[in-house]
């Protein structure tokens, strides 16, 4: 099984709401990300979580804050955004070092279209 | 230095076809290069890879060609059917220290149609 679920599927909100994306994977993976992806353009990377620990923030405003509660479950928590960070926003996870090149790679799920108005 | 270079950007092929999508990188470090299929709507997913000590790997109708001298990579997808047409990433990852998640580094796309 390589499903990486991710809900809910369409979030519409205003720039003053708060929401939550959640991701989960139980393919036994502790590497998971988040990622933006704009239309037309490849995913560009958000955060990285290895063994639920934040290891990368790509510079990411303060008004995305990831949450890693266990190490199935990945939370992106939403405040006071811009119509620009309307977009699909894709989980992944990954094995780490799993001791063979091509055993790190990363599957995502099928993202969450945000529309920010 | 961490750039992947994607051509072409779209690409019309007629049914039955050959499609072929090229990638270029600079940093020798990479050492797995991963491509990705996106159709609309949906997240990417993975296609086929290769490690830069094989020179070609072969899955079904996809194939990846590895030139490690040039630091290109390509793909090849014979017989093309109209439900290919899809969004294509090549990538290209690198092994970090022990204990570290790989990134990714993802070409800028390639939009392939198929025409029936």
């Amino acid at each position: 099984d390589t499903e990486v679920t991710q809900t809910p599927k369409h979030l519409v909100m205003g720039m003053t709401n708060k929401k939550s994306l959640k991701c989960e994977q139980h393919m036994g993976h502790r590497a998971m990300y988040w990622y933006k992806q704009k239309a037309k353009k490849p995913p560009e990377l958000m955060f990285v979580y290895s063994y639920e620990k934040l290891s990368i923030n790509e510079s990411v405003p303060s008004r995305f804050s990831p949450e890693c509660p266990n190490s199935s479950l990945l939370n992106l928590h939403l405040h006071a955004l811009q119509p620009e960070d309307s977009a699909l926003y894709l989980c992944a996870s990954s094995q780490i070092m799993s001791g063979r090149v091509d055993g790190d790679t990363q599957y995502f799920g099928p993202g969450t279209r945000l529309t920010v108005l | 230095q961490q750039q992947v270079k994607q051509s072409p950007q779209s690409l019309i092929v007629q049914k039955g076809g050959i499609s072929i999508i090229n990638c270029a990188y600079e940093n020798t470090a990479f050492d797995y290069f991963p491509w990705y299929q996106q159709f609309p709507g949906k997240g990417p997913a993975l296609l086929i890879a290769i490690r830069p000590d094989v020179s070609e790997k072969k899955e079904g109708r996809f194939t990846i060609s590895f030139n490690k001298s040039a630091k290109q990579f390509s793909l090849h997808i014979m017989d093309s059917q109209p439900g290919d047409s899809a969004t294509y990433f090549c990538a290209a990852s690198v092994t970090r220290s022990s204990g570290s998640a790989r990134q990714l580094t993802f070409g800028s796309g390639t939009q392939l149609t198929v025409l029936p």
